[in-house]
């Protein structure tokens, strides 16, 4: 089982709808859960910590279930701008290195 | 300063050239590491420093040398590199601390080994 998988995608979506992106994680010590995203050609940035009460920034909203190992990103209407690559990513146990999903691409579509 | 600057952005070499990538970063991070990524793939990890020592070699060529001179500075030395070596080399940096707050990555040197 891989250590963080991701919806394969792409999603592409219309502007103004709401998306979801989701995520799980084989390792059940693992202590920080982060989305990262990545424009074409460009590094990743992080978009937002994910925690298990849940946080909101904006129209982006996190989710983390530890008892499913399982993380959740959503997107409300959704802009043009929002189209790149988002990137799951997990802490080891006991760690403060990361490991990456595979990522999931997204096109907002006019 | 909540930047790691990576230099050159671009690089072209032949596979008999030495050339070294340099990262830098001024935000007290005391780990820091180096990540490939080839097109339409997630960063895939190279090496991690955590204060000032390698800590992790992910199995990678010896043709790729990293150093690490200082808390604020990452090299990684480049020599006799093969055309599949062409990708972005990232460096990022972060707390070295359990948890942790994630990475702060670096724009990329785009790589092309010809």
């Amino acid at each position: 089982r891989k250590e963080v998988e991701q919806d394969p995608g792409p999603f592409n979506v219309p502007e103004g709808a709401t998306v979801a992106f989701n995520c799980t994680y084989s390792n059940s010590a693992s202590q920080s859960f982060f989305w990262y995203r990545q424009d074409c050609r460009k590094e990743p940035k992080l978009l937002m910590s994910v925690y298990s009460s849940g946080n909101e920034d904006g129209r982006f909203t996190a989710q983390l279930n530890r008892a499913s190992q399982y993380i959740s990103l959503l997107i409300r209407d959704s802009k043009l701008s929002d189209s790149a690559t988002y990137l799951c990513v997990v802490s080891g146990a006991g760690s403060y290195q990361l490991t990456f999903g595979k990522g999931t691409k997204l096109s907002v579509i006019p | 300063d909540t930047e790691v600057t990576q230099t050159p952005k671009h690089l072209v070499m032949g596979m008999t050239n030495k050339k070294s990538l340099k990262c830098e970063q001024h935000m007290g991070h005391r780990a820091m590491y180096w990540y490939k990524q080839k097109a339409k793939k997630p960063p895939e990890l190279m090496f991690v420093y955590s204060y000032e020592k390698l800590s992790i070699n992910e199995s990678v060529p010896s043709r790729f040398s990293p150093e690490c001179p200082n808390s604020s500075l990452l090299n990684l030395h480049l020599h006799a590199l093969q055309p599949e070596d062409s990708a972005l080399y990232l460096c990022a940096s972060s707390q070295a601390d359990v948890g942790g707050s994630g990475y702060t990555f670096g724009s990329g040197t785009r790589l092309t080994v010809v």
